[in-house]
């Protein structure tokens, strides 16, 4: 079945760079997404990156994406201490029907000490 | 503000009571989505409508039942939960891939806390 593993927390300093990494199965998977969840609310998403891309560069935020070994990762620039939140990796599983549908993590919950 | 808002935000309830959970959307979306959040696990999809058709059930229980009256409105009415069935739940809305643009994305309510005594 499908699964998205990703490791359950990362604690970095203020100004360093945070990479969380993801592995996912499903190789035809079309989009390939990182959400946000900070304490007391829903996910909100981040970035997302189409199947077809290696990277995508958004302001302080670089997703990178391996197909061949089925590798995703979300580097923070320059991370502050509002970066401290859980981030979810999440796939997109095509079950045949017109809506989406999404396989999510487990989710990394990143600190970010002053 | 994503334009999914849930009620009540926080819910306690006994294994012998009835309740339910509201969504509402207003993004003009036609696929809505409930999610269950527990600690320690992946999110999991419970139910999906798609144009006010349910398409799919990931086999959650019958203790869960899910109503969606319209595309922008979205219950789950519970009854005799157990205790671990304590959780946030989360809707979701995104719009159909029919329509152009589509990329999948979900916006998410802040979730309904639950705790079954």
């Amino acid at each position: 079945g499908e699964d998205v593993e990703q490791s359950l927390f990362l604690s970095v300093r203020e100004g360093d760079s945070s990479v969380i990494n993801c592995t996912y199965t499903d190789s035809s998977s079309t989009y390939l997404y990182w959400y946000k969840q900070e304490p007391g609310a829903g996910l909100q998403l981040l970035t997302y990156i189409f199947s077809n891309m290696d990277m995508k560069q958004d302001q302080r935020l670089t997703v990178l994406l391996n197909k061949k070994d089925k590798h995703l990762s979300l580097r923070i620039a320059d991370t502050q201490t509002g970066d401290s939140a859980i981030y979810f990796c999440a796939e997109s599983i095509n079950y045949g029907g017109s809506q989406g549908n999404l396989i999510f993590g487990k989710g990394t919950k990143l600190s970010v000490k002053p | 503000e994503t334009g999914v808002t849930q009620t009540p935000r926080h819910l306690v309830m006994g294994m012998t009571n009835k309740k339910s959970l509201k969504c509402e959307q207003h993004l003009g979306h036609n696929a809505m989505y409930w999610y269950k959040q527990s600690a320690k696990k992946p999110l999991e999809l419970m139910f999906v409508y798609s144009l006010e058709e349910r398409v799919e059930n990931n086999s959650v229980p019958s203790r869960f039942s899910p109503e969606c009256p319209n595309s922008s409105h979205l219950f789950l009415h519970l009854h005799t939960l157990q205790p671990e069935d304590s959780a946030l739940y989360l809707c979701a809305s995104s719009q159909d891939r029919v329509a152009g643009g589509y990329t999948g994305e979900l916006f998410f309510g802040e979730g309904s806390r639950l705790t079954v005594l």
